[in-house]
């Protein structure tokens, strides 16, 4: 049972390239989250989906674009990274009032 | 707007000692309430969480908290800390009817032989 699975595990972007992070959920939930965590600021909530076709914003969506076109899975893109976008990222399956089950995260630096 | 405090980024325990985290939370109306836990290089897990009911909450690892209405807490407690509790400890809050999930700043949990 794999639970949430984020791909990469670490990635370096030049300023102004693009990327997507990858997340898969094999839970069968509707909900999915992304999450950026920073030293000394905790988890902040960027995107999150209550189920295919349907995302909204959290605390900090600027600079990230999401969509959710299978349950299964959630991607969050990077359109033109920013140094300011140099965090570790972590996408969550699960609903807040219940569980949120955690990815192991993905550590982007922007250089 | 829900929003999450924990007194202290870092604590220090021996091992053996009592383990105390402090999460206050600022809700219209009380919440549900979690602590998860991240240990190094590795995702959140959840320790335990308050939806309902009973208020003292027992979770994994010998953990516990208490849902305290009046004083807007839900401290978590440990009677006997171990070496492998040293972890971060995050407290979090999810508004009745809001879909996202609000998390304090994080607590590191130190444990000295």
């Amino acid at each position: 049972n794999a639970g949430v699975t984020q791909t990469p595990k670490f990635q370096v972007l030049k300023t102004g390239q693009s990327m997507t992070l990858q997340c898969a959920q094999d839970m069968n939930h509707e909900y999915m989250s992304w999450y950026r965590q920073d030293p000394g600021m905790g988890l902040r909530l960027i995107h999150y989906s209550v189920g295919a076709g349907i995302t909204d914003q959290g605390e900090v969506p600027n600079g990230y674009n999401v969509s959710r076109s299978t349950t299964e899975d959630f991607p969050l893109r990077l359109l033109s990274a920013a140094p300011s976008q140099t965090s570790v990222y972590f996408c969550a399956s699960g609903r807040p009032f219940s569980e949120a089950f955690f990815g192991q995260g993905t550590r982007l630096t922007v250089v | 707007a829900q929003s999450v405090t924990q007194l202290g980024s870092h604590v220090s325990v021996s091992e053996g000692a009592l383990v105390l985290l402090r999460c206050n939370y600022s809700s219209s109306v009380p919440p549900y309430l979690f602590w998860y836990v991240q240990y190094p290089n590795q995702g959140l897990q959840l320790l335990l969480k308050y939806t309902t009911g009973a208020t003292l909450v027992k979770g994994i690892n010998g953990f516990e908290a208490e849902f305290k209405k009046s004083e807007t807490s839900f401290h978590l407690t440990k009677p006997s800390a171990h070496m492998s509790d040293a972890a971060e400890y995050f407290c979090a809050v999810s508004e009745r009817g809001s879909e996202k999930l609000v998390f304090g700043k994080g607590t590191k949990l130190t444990v000295n032989p």
